[in-house]
């Protein structure tokens, strides 16, 4: 069975740290992906990584950057964190088998940050 | 954007009742997959329907898919209380995919 974990399920941070959120998958899955989750919104991309030390901008990626240093790896960082940045964030990874094509999608279990 | 919106937003039904979700969106696609999602959890994959196909089963479940008027449903036949979570489909028609905003089912005992 595929595993993706993250690195918390909850974190409280303040204003203008620095927060950084890991996931990590055992499936030598090429692709990773981080979303975030917010009511009513549902889950929007913030940037994804076809392989290692690559990386694409998803649909929000302002406030936002990410590493991908080895292929089991990908971490989102916030570099100031808002309180905007409130949200759940949800790490998944996938297979690659044909360009263009996206194939099922493994999450892992979500970090729920709270920036006071 | 979201590309993908699912109807109704929430649904409540009795155990043992079928529960129908239904999702519609607005380009080509390669396929379309359903996830489901526990309350605070990460998603779980359902269900991938191939644009080329029109009827999947599995289990419980089976979806149909209409490229014609794009859209999707998603059935669950004699639901349980343990089907309580948010279904969500995705659709894709490059490498990454969209997800809807998700339907809430309630299933009481």
């Amino acid at each position: 069975d595929v595993k993706v974990t993250q690195s918390s399920r909850y974190l409280v941070k303040r204003t203008g740290e620095k927060v950084f959120l890991e996931c990590v998958q055992d499936m030598d899955h090429e692709n990773m992906f981080w979303y975030r989750q917010d009511p009513g919104l549902g889950l929007r991309l913030i940037y994804f990584s076809y392989d290692v030390k690559m990386k694409e901008k998803g649909d929000i990626p302002e406030g936002y950057s990410v590493s991908r240093e080895k292929k089991e790896r990908f971490s989102l960082i916030l570099e100031s964190a808002s309180t905007n940045q409130t949200s759940m964030y949800l790490c998944a990874s996938r297979t690659q088998r044909l360009a263009g094509v996206s194939e099922t999608q493994y999450f892992g279990p979500g970090t729920r940050l709270l920036v006071l | 954007s979201q590309q993908g919106e699912e109807d109704p937003q929430a649904l409540s039904i009795q155990e043992g009742e079928n529960a129908t979700m239904n999702c519609s969106y607005k380009t080509s696609i390669n396929n379309l997959q359903w996830y489901r999602q526990n309350s605070g959890r990460g998603l779980v994959h359902l269900i991938l329907i191939r644009s080329n196909e029109r009827e999947k089963h599995s289990g419980r479940l089976r979806v149909t898919l209409d490229t014609s008027k794009k859209s999707s449903s998603l059935l669950i036949t004699a639901s349980r209380a343990a089907d309580t979570a948010s279904y969500f489909c995705a659709t894709d028609n490059t490498d990454k995919l969209i997800f809807g905003t998700g339907t809430r089912l309630q299933v009481f005992p």
